[in-house]
This record gives C-alpha cells, sequence and structure tokens, in this order.
C-alpha cells in the first residue's frame, strides 16, 4: 500500500497564528481524514471529507481536498499552545484499509 | 469509560522472550486493527479484523499472531521478539472496514532489549 505524505515534516508557530499542513497520495479514495495525536498518546479523529468534497470545517479546522492534484491541507485557525501535536492524514482507497502519512509536528509557542 | 482499551501501556522485555498485547473496545464495532508506529511517528498497519475474520494481514513476520476471540478483542502475540520489534503498538476499531473514523487506544510502548 502506499501512504500519504505530509509536508511539512515539522511546523513551529506562534500561539494566534494560524497552521497549514498538507497532505498528498497516490491512488484514488474514497475519503481522507486527518487525526491528531498527542505525545505519547493514540490518535484522535478530527475531520473526514468525502471525495465528492472540495471543502469542510469544523470550529477552528478548515479542510480542503483537491483529487485532480491528489492532495489535502489542513488549516488550524488561531492556533493554541493545546494545538501543539502530530497531525496525520489518512487516505481510504479501494484497500479497505487506512493509510496514514508520516505526520507534521506542529509546535505552537506561547 | 475507555472505549478502546490496551493493556500493558509500557513492555520492556529481553530478545527471544515472547509477549502479548491485549485490546478490547465498548464501541460494538465489527473491526479493529492493530498498527505499529516507528521512532519516526510512521504508523503501519499490521492485521485487520472484521466479525473475528482476518481481512487484512500486510507483511508482517510470522512471529506476530492475532487473535480475535470475538470482536470486541483483538490481542497481539509476538514470538521470539527481535531487537527491531521495539515501537508503539496501537489497537484501533471502526464500524464497518476501513472507510470510517478509527478509535485508537492509548498504545502499548514495547522495548527489547
Amino acid at each position: 500500500s502506499q501512504q500519504g505524505e505530509e509536508d511539512p515534516q515539522a511546523l513551529s508557530i506562534q500561539e494566534g497564528e494560524n497552521a497549514t499542513m498538507n497532505c498528498s497520495y497516490k491512488t484514488s479514495i474514497n475519503n481522507l481524514q486527518w487525526y491528531r495525536q498527542n505525545s505519547g498518546r493514540g490518535l484522535v479523529h478530527l475531520i473526514l471529507i468525502r471525495s465528492n468534497e472540495r471543502e469542510k470545517h469544523s470550529g477552528r479546522l478548515r479542510v480542503t481536498l483537491d483529487t485532480s492534484k491528489k492532495s489535502s491541507s489542513l488549516l488550524i485557525t488561531a492556533s493554541r499552545a493545546a494545538d501543539t501535536a502530530s497531525y496525520f492524514c489518512v487516505s481510504s482507497g479501494s484497500a479497505r484499509q487506512l493509510t496514514f502519512g508520516s505526520g507534521t509536528q506542529l509546535t505552537v509557542l506561547p | 469509560d475507555t472505549a478502546v482499551s490496551q493493556t500493558p501501556k509500557y513492555l520492556v522485555t529481553q530478545m527471544g522472550n515472547d509477549k502479548s498485547i491485549k485490546c478490547e473496545q465498548n464501541l460494538g464495532h465489527d473491526t479493529m486493527y492493530w498498527y505499529k508506529q516507528d521512532s519516526k511517528k510512521f504508523l503501519k498497519i499490521m492485521f485487520s479484523y472484521n466479525n473475528k475474520e482476518l481481512i487484512i494481514n500486510e507483511t508482517v513476520p510470522n512471529r506476530f499472531s492475532p487473535k480475535s476471540p470475538d470482536k470486541a478483542h483483538l490481542n497481539l502475540h509476538i514470538n521470539s521478539l527481535e531487537l527491531g520489534d521495539s515501537a508503539v503498538y496501537f489497537c484501533a476499531s471502526s464500524q464497518g472496514q476501513g472507510f470510517g473514523e478509527l478509535f485508537f487506544g492509548e498504545g502499548s510502548r514495547l522495548t527489547v532489549l
């Protein structure tokens, strides 16, 4: 299976700034999901966007999907120190499995 | 109430030993998974069971054997542990076979000395 890839691998911003993370994948998908992982914890689901959707919002999160470019972006607005975590994109294709990227480590400085 | 619980959280053992990690979910999901996360945080699927039936078995050494006594439990047994097995192992569950939201356990950090 081919995993998604997040970009950048690491991102450091000041509290209050916006954070943008990108994800690319290689095969056709049913949906794409974003997860957050706090240090030493399990992954927590943030948002799912279906292949026929282009943009989705949830609170301070905005996700876009461009199936022609096989890419997605996650925008976190007005970041907080508590947003410090690793963020993973997960593409779900016909292989009946969720394929993870290696994550973007976001650090929000107070 | 913990949705997906796995034990133990930490496991330190010697090379060559056999160990097990247990996982239970109380969400009523029909699909469970084991993932391995390496030191670079890359998360790779190992196994997936749907209603106790193995549906995904990635290229994993035969030393790893999953067992699903019922759809709420998926245990992972590892024989003849090697240094390279050191990682964090995550159990997860979902409703349906892999297109929806995954619910993860807190992980089991295995260290092989």
